[in-house]
């Protein structure tokens, strides 16, 4: 499984734009890219996942260049609320048999 | 459907005790996964299953380790003659199939602390 690098933390203030990058220099084809948030005493929670280019939602973007060996979650305008540790996972995303890796996340604090 | 609920949240227990958690899925998800998660770092995988087949296990999951799933609904996770190095928060998750990475859902995990 491709192995993820990223910050181990940041800091923020509210209503700023975070962008977290994620390093996956070997990432394999099938992998997908995903970013999941965890709060204190409670389990991960999915923001968002891509393959290329961009991907937006709700919550987030995912910027994932043309050769995929990294990828920048940006949450926009964030809230204390957003104070979490955001994990980058590369694997198959198709089918989900595969268990997902983590590493150590980033944990964001943002302050008032 | 609320979601992966886990029981206990939180667990006590002194050094040598056997302790059994357990997980409820997602009821449609076919797949459930275990994973343990110590202070400061990611979750790590420790079993998986498909229905009630047990399909992969991780080294980290020693002997003193059993998992069951016996009607392909609810897991359980029991350890054995629990060590100190056993405190960690376990986390179940539940997918179901062809939904990529994104199919995942995780319980609020069980905390577990051995004195």
């Amino acid at each position: 499984l491709a192995k993820t690098t990223q910050p181990i933390s940041m800091d923020s203030y509210e209503g700023q734009e975070v962008n977290i990058t994620c390093s996956h220099n070997n990432i394999a084809t099938n992998d997908y890219i995903t970013w999941y948030q965890q709060f204190p005493s409670q389990g991960p929670r999915f923001i968002i996942q891509g393959y290329k280019t961009k991907v937006t939602n709700e919550v987030a973007s995912l910027f994932i260049p043309a050769d995929r060996k990294s990828s920048t979650l940006s949450l926009p305008r964030v809230s204390l609320s957003d104070t979490a540790v955001y994990y980058c996972l590369v694997g198959d995303g198709d089918t989900g048999r595969r268990a997902l890796t983590f590493g150590s996340g980033t944990r964001l604090q943002v302050q008032p | 459907d609320t979601g992966v609920s886990q029981n206990p949240r939180h667990k006590i227990t002194k050094r040598g005790q056997n302790v059994t958690f357990r997980c409820d899925p997602i009821s449609e998800h076919n797949r459930l996964y275990w994973y343990r998660q110590t202070l400061g770092q990611g979750p790590e995988f420790l079993t998986y299953f498909q229905n009630e087949a047990q399909l992969e296990k991780s080294r980290l999951l020693s002997d003193r380790f059993s998992a069951e799933r016996p009607k392909g609904s609810f897991s359980t996770l029991e350890i054995q003659r629990t060590e100190q190095g056993d405190s960690a928060m376990y986390l179940c998750a539940s997918s179901f199939p062809r939904a990529g990475v994104s199919g995942y859902t995780f319980g609020s995990g069980t905390r577990l602390t051995v004195v």
